[in-house]
């Protein structure tokens, strides 16, 4: 039973153009969600994260939206730069309980220069 | 800050034989650390939940004694994978928790098992 589910396995977008990344969970008792990039044999490195008491975060470049009701969030790049380009993991947590992460099943964003 | 570092960063050995990976958070204390794997191109899959100690909680489905986890201090958790086969080559990752109220985790840079 996948929780938390990406639907996009992978994504191109243009050098300068705008990536969204989506994500979707099932369990309305997690509370707080993050987006994690990662390369090839190298752990994640976290990106953005927000409480589920807001429906928008930003940082920089990346700004992350949380739709609770449809229990969907999504992750925007822009510009998306050449960079960029590696796997995308949203996680999500239920802050009440042991605060395991449970992570997306990835999407791959490749940016072209 | 907030660094945490994983030893060895691969290792490949003999089928049957038993595999320790270190995780250490070098500038905090961490209460919980967690054990995740991921096989090729699929998404990271938490194992178990390590808490300083106590006996560390198992996601369904992981053999605890198969995969032996040790957190004997607030800056060290050891995963023993025990006489490894060659299904058990993977990519191990751990992480490290902040303390209440933050808890954001941090990750390690992962341990390539490969058994042949």
């Amino acid at each position: 039973d996948q929780q938390v589910k990406q639907n996009s396995p992978s994504l191109s977008v243009q050098e300068g153009r705008i990536s969204i990344l989506n994500c979707d969970y099932t369990n309305s008792m997690f509370d707080y969600f993050l987006w994690y990039k990662k390369y090839p044999a190298e752990g994640p490195t976290f990106l953005i994260s927000i409480s589920s008491i807001k429906d928008k975060n930003e940082d920089g470049r990346f700004t992350v939206f949380l739709n609770k009701s449809a229990k969907h969030l999504s992750l925007h790049i822009v510009p998306s730069q050449p960079g960029d380009s590696a796997v995308y993991f949203c996680a999500a947590s239920d802050t009440s309980g042991t605060y395991k992460y449970i992570f997306g099943t990835g999407t791959r964003l490749k940016v072209l220069a | 800050g907030a660094v945490v570092s994983q030893h060895p960063s691969r290792v490949i050995c003999k089928s049957g034989t038993s595999v320790k990976i270190e995780c250490r958070s070098l500038d905090f204390q961490a209460t919980t650390m967690f054990w995740y794997r991921q096989f090729p191109k699929q998404s990271l899959m938490l194992m178990a939940t390590s808490n300083e100690g106590s006996k560390a909680t198992y996601e369904q489905g992981v053999e605890k004694d198969k995969f032996l986890i040790n957190h004997a201090s607030l800056t060290l958790s050891t995963l023993t994978v025990t006489s490894a086969h060659p299904e058990d080559s993977s990519f191990y990752i751990c992480s490290a928790s902040l303390p209440a109220p933050y808890n954001e985790q941090f990750f390690g840079p992962g341990t390539r098992l490969t058994v042949l």
